[in-house]
Order: C-alpha cells, then structure tokens, then sequence
C-alpha cells in the first residue's frame, strides 16, 4: 500500500552539531513537503519540493523522485530547531491529499 | 501564499456532546481538508471539503460522526460529533491550490472528559 516512511525516529544532537532526516515513498508524487511542528502544536511550511534541491539558511531539502526518497538537513542545529519534523506526500493521482509520515522527534541540547 | 486561522484555539468537553471548529483562509483555495492528529500520533487525513457539495471522507470517518460544511472557497467547519474521549485530538484544517504547496491552521486542540 501507500507509504510514506521517516526515520529516524527520534535524534539528540548537541547544539551546533549536523543532521539529515530521510522520507521514503512508496510511489511516484506531485507533492512532497517537510513541515515542523512546534510545541504549540503549529505546523511550519519548510520546503516544498517534489523534486530538486532547495535551501533556506541553515535547512536544505532534496527529492530524488525516482528514487522516490527527500533529504532534510539541518545545519549548525539551535535548541530552537527542537521539534517534531514531518515529510508528507500527495501521491500521483490523489490531488491535494497529503499522506504524513510518522514524523523525526528532534531534541537539541544546549 | 495562504494564511490559515482556526476557532476555537482549544476547549474541552463533555462527553456525548459536539464542537464545531471553523476554519477560514485569508485568500481563495482550490483544496480545504481536514485532519486530526491524535496525541503523539502523526496527522490523519479525515476529508477534503468540497465547496458546496458534501465533503469526501476517508475510510474510518464518516460524516455522522465529522459532518463538515464548506459554503465558499475560504471558509469551512468541522463539527465533532457525540464525543467520546477517544475523540481528544488536536484538529487542523488546510488549504491549498490542487497540487501545489499546502498551508495548516493552528489547529484546535481538543480535550473531551
């Protein structure tokens, strides 16, 4: 079936250390989009991209979308990066539905 | 861009009764949907909201329990039917243009006793 698989599932990182985050996908997207949700609950618009490469200060994102898996890094990671981090998908065919992976707890330590 | 609010914030409730959260988009949206996310869970898609016609659910949601309405292309409700307490979740409604980047409200966190 359709699925859409992040790991790891949790991370601790020291301040100022690196990560990446992986999204695998079971099928072919028109959308792909890593969200970070706070602890108030919102979710944050990261990245939108369904293929490519994009950065946005110390995060970037890449889509390999025939190897049907994204890449988020996080660089020079702040204890305000602490969160939970979503990759959610809309399969071809399913306009606008977004599937949600099971999410990367991130923790950084001061 | 699209700038998404939610009403009520939070609330709790008693069981066997309903809320209904509103959600409304600052610009017009092609897609509204609604999702819930049960504590320490990922979001669920419950339905899309199709402007002026009945809402399509996904299986285990049926519109007895979630009837949701969307009279425009920037405003929808989501009503939480006879609640239980299984039914405390945070709710959160987006919108977006068909294929293109989607946007979350607050979301409305829920608590029934």
């Amino acid at each position: 079936g359709i699925q859409v698989e992040q790991s790891p599932p949790d991370l601790i990182l020291q301040e100022g250390a690196n990560s990446t985050l992986r999204c695998n996908f079971s099928d072919s997207v028109n959308n792909l989009q890593w969200f970070h949700q706070n602890p108030w609950g919102q979710l944050i618009n990261l990245f939108y991209i369904p293929s490519g490469t994009k950065q946005n200060g110390r995060l970037s994102a890449t889509t390999v979308a025939t190897e049907r898996y994204s890449l988020l890094y996080i660089s020079s990671s702040q204890t305000t990066d602490s969160g939970v981090y979503f990759c959610a998908v809309e399969f071809t065919g399913n306009t606008g539905k977004l599937i949600f992976g099971q999410g990367t707890t991130l923790q950084v330590k001061p | 861009s699209a700038v998404i609010s939610q009403k009520p914030s939070r609330d709790i409730c008693q069981r066997g009764t309903s809320l209904t959260i509103q959600c409304q988009v600052d610009s017009q949206v092609t897609m509204m949907f609604w999702y819930r996310q049960q504590p320490g869970q990922s979001l669920t898609l419950i339905a899309t909201a199709n402007q002026g016609s009945e809402a399509t659910y996904e299986s285990g949601f049926v519109i007895d329990k979630f009837p949701i309405s969307r009279p425009n292309l920037t405003f929808s409700t989501l009503t939480v039917s006879n609640m239980s307490p299984e039914d405390s979740s945070i709710y959160l409604c987006s919108g977006g243009q068909g294929v293109y980047e989607q946007y979350f409200g607050p979301g409305t966190r829920l608590t029934v006793t």
